[in-house]
């Protein structure tokens, strides 16, 4: 069976702190891994990661992917109020599938 | 510049009523997908489609149905509501397995 795992759950952190975010996964088929950020409504594209050891930068945000060990973490640094969201880690299978964990809700007080 | 259009945002139905969930998209994508998210819970996907006249099931496909006539539109059919499927929807394109999913803003259903 399929499985997406997230780690923490939750979160709180003070604002400036950094942040790492865990997602690892069990999939058949594997195609890439994709970091959505989701707030009030619909969730919002960060990130894709197809390859290994590549990091993907965007601001503060930050991503890499490990194949092998089959796991991929999220870096947040220098954390705002406006980062305190749902970020959810979802893995694209073979079968078309986009294949979402359960999400790691942070919360980033002043 | 719409991206993923879903109708109505916010429903209450009745136990057995029947009703769809409409989405649209104007990018010329070949995938759609809907999903449902329970409170405090991931996405599921429900059904996908990879181009029009093609859908298959997802994870959790009980209790719905969707038909893929045209690109655009891919709506998600409920025939007989029931309180398990109160959930927020939500309806993703992207145009092939290789790029991100856009999200519609998503429909809120309670089944009372």
């Amino acid at each position: 069976e399929d499985k997406v795992v997230q780690s923490p759950l939750s979160l709180v952190v003070h604002e400036g702190d950094t942040v790492t975010l865990n997602c690892s996964y069990e999939v058949t088929n594997f195609r890439s891994l994709l970091w959505y950020k989701q707030e009030k409504k619909a969730p919002t594209f960060l990130f894709m990661l197809t390859s290994s050891g590549i990091e993907k930068k965007s601001g503060r945000l930050s991503s890499i992917l490990d194949k092998k060990e089959l796991f991929s973490i999220l870096n947040i640094t220098a954390t705002q109020t406006g980062d305190s969201a749902i970020y959810l880690c979802a893995v694209l299978t073979g079968a078309n599938n986009l294949f979402f964990g359960t999400g790691t809700r942070l919360t980033v007080i002043p | 510049n719409a991206g993923v259009t879903q109708t109505p945002k916010f429903r209450i139905l009745k136990i057995g009523q029947s009703m769809t969930l409409q989405c649209a998209q104007d990018m010329n994508h070949n995938y759609m997908y809907w999903y449902r998210q329970d409170p405090g819970m991931g996405l599921k996907l429900i059904y996908y489609s990879v181009g029009a006249g093609i859908t298959d099931k997802g994870e959790v496909p009980n209790g719905y149905n969707v038909s893929r006539s045209t690109t655009e539109d891919f709506p998600l059919r409920l025939e007989l509501a029931a309180p398990s499927q109160t959930s927020v929807y939500f309806c993703a394109s992207s145009q092939d397995r290789h790029t991100e999913a856009f999200f519609g803003q998503g429909t809120r259903l309670t089944v009372v």
